[in-house]
Order: structure tokens, then C-alpha cells, then sequence
């Protein structure tokens, strides 16, 4: 069975500074990974995703994410944080074969200013 | 313009009582979903339907009861609240992968429901 984990359960980093986020997975074939973000009382947007090909993929937001196979991550990176960039991040895996989506725990992000 | 939307967004009842959530999607996706958020924000599917087909069920007790009346909508309707069932509630879609893979799932603002 999938399962995702989250590393960091809050992060506090001041606005203009670098971000990573780290998530770490466990399935046993390809996997199919997203990150998406959750602004307080909101629902959850997809920041972006990989499936396949270059394992280095953009997202809104200026948000991009790593895939490395070798060392089961799929970490989210920011070259500057913004004051609005605060919220709750989750890293997800699907799978071949199966509609659902597994979540991590979640990270909670707090921008200093 | 909404892609995909809950009613009501808060709900706030008696243990004991029944009640209903509302989920619709406009993006002619052919699956829909029902996810649970704790309190500790950790995020659990609950059912899954697929053109009006339950293909996913997680051992959720069967005081809760998805009812899907068109591919479009999936409602979710609870008997018997308990005081354990308050969390947020999130409906979601996709569309249907050709490929056997799971896509993008769009989610909705959720419903916060708080038994007392």
C-alpha cells in the first residue's frame, strides 16, 4: 500500500528566504505525486504534479518539486517566500490501477516578516 | 464560476441527528470523492464514484451513505451523528484516466461539521 510522509508537521521561515519542504513516499512501482496547498478555510489546490518524464516540474506559484526515485522524495522548493505562501502544504501519491489519492500529514508554513 | 462546490459550507448539529452534504462539479469529470480532514488536518479518502458507480469504499461505517443521482453531483448523507464525525469534509473530482492512473483531483471548499 501507499503511504506519504511529511517529515515537518510546521516550518517558520521569513519572507525572501529560500523553502523546502520534504516529503518521502513508499510505493512499489511508479509513482504518481502531487503537492498541493490549503489556505486557511479553503480547499486544496493543486501546486503541481508528477507522472512522468523530467523530474524536475514547475508549478504555479512559483513552486517547483524534485523526483528522486533513488531517495523515495518528491520535495517542494521556493527560491523567496511571500507573506502569502503561509497555509498548510500536502504531498500525495496515486498509483496505477487506483483512484485515490494518499495524503501526508501535511506541513504548516508561517512566513516571518 | 465555481468548478467544484459544497453546500453548506458550516453545519453545526445533535448528536443523534441526520444530516446531508451536498457536492457538484461543473467540469465533466467522471469522478467524484468524498474526503475526511481531523482535526490534526490529516486528509482521508472516504468513497469514490465513478459515473455513478461506488468503486471505492474505505471502512467508513455505514452510518455514512454517498449517493450519486448523476455524474455531476455526490452527496453525502450521515445517520446518527457522533461526536467523533466532526471534521471537514471535502468533495472532489477527476477526470476519467484512460490510462488506469489517478489524476488530478479538484477539490471543492469543504464543509466543517461540528456535532455537539
Amino acid at each position: 500500500a501507499q503511504s506519504v510522509t511529511q517529515p515537518d508537521i510546521h516550518i517558520t521561515v521569513s519572507e525572501g528566504a529560500s523553502l523546502e519542504l520534504r516529503c518521502n513516499y513508499s510505493y512499489g512501482a511508479t509513482p504518481y505525486l502531487f503537492w498541493y496547498v490549503q489556505s486557511p478555510g479553503q480547499g486544496l489546490q493543486l501546486l503541481l504534479k508528477y507522472f512522468s518524464g523530467d523530474t524536475l516540474v514547475q508549478g504555479i506559484k512559483g513552486f517547483e518539486a524534485e523526483f528522486k526515485r533513488s531517495q523515495s522524495s518528491f520535495n517542494l522548493r521556493k527560491p523567496s517566500v511571500h507573506w502569502s505562501d503561509a497555509a498548510e502544504y500536502f504531498c500525495a501519491v496515486g498509483s496505477w490501477g487506483a483512484q485515490k489519492l494518499v495524503f501526508g500529514q501535511g506541513t504548516r508554513l508561517t512566513i516571518n516578516p | 464560476d465555481t468548478a467544484v462546490s459544497q453546500t453548506p459550507k458550516y453545519l453545526v448539529t445533535q448528536m443523534g441527528n441526520d444530516k446531508s452534504i451536498k457536492c457538484e462539479q461543473n467540469l465533466g469529470h467522471d469522478t467524484m470523492y468524498w474526503y475526511k480532514q481531523d482535526s490534526k488536518k490529516f486528509l482521508k479518502i472516504m468513497f469514490s464514484y465513478n459515473n455513478k458507480e461506488l468503486i471505492i469504499n474505505e471502512t467508513v461505517p455505514n452510518r455514512f451513505s454517498p449517493k450519486s443521482p448523476d455524474k455531476a453531483h455526490l452527496n453525502l448523507h450521515i445517520n446518527s451523528l457522533e461526536l467523533g464525525d466532526s471534521a471537514v469534509y471535502f468533495c472532489a473530482s477527476s477526470p476519467q484516466s484512460s490510462g488506469g492512473y489517478t489524476d488530478t483531483q479538484y477539490f471543492g471548499p469543504g464543509t466543517r461539521l461540528t456535532v455537539l
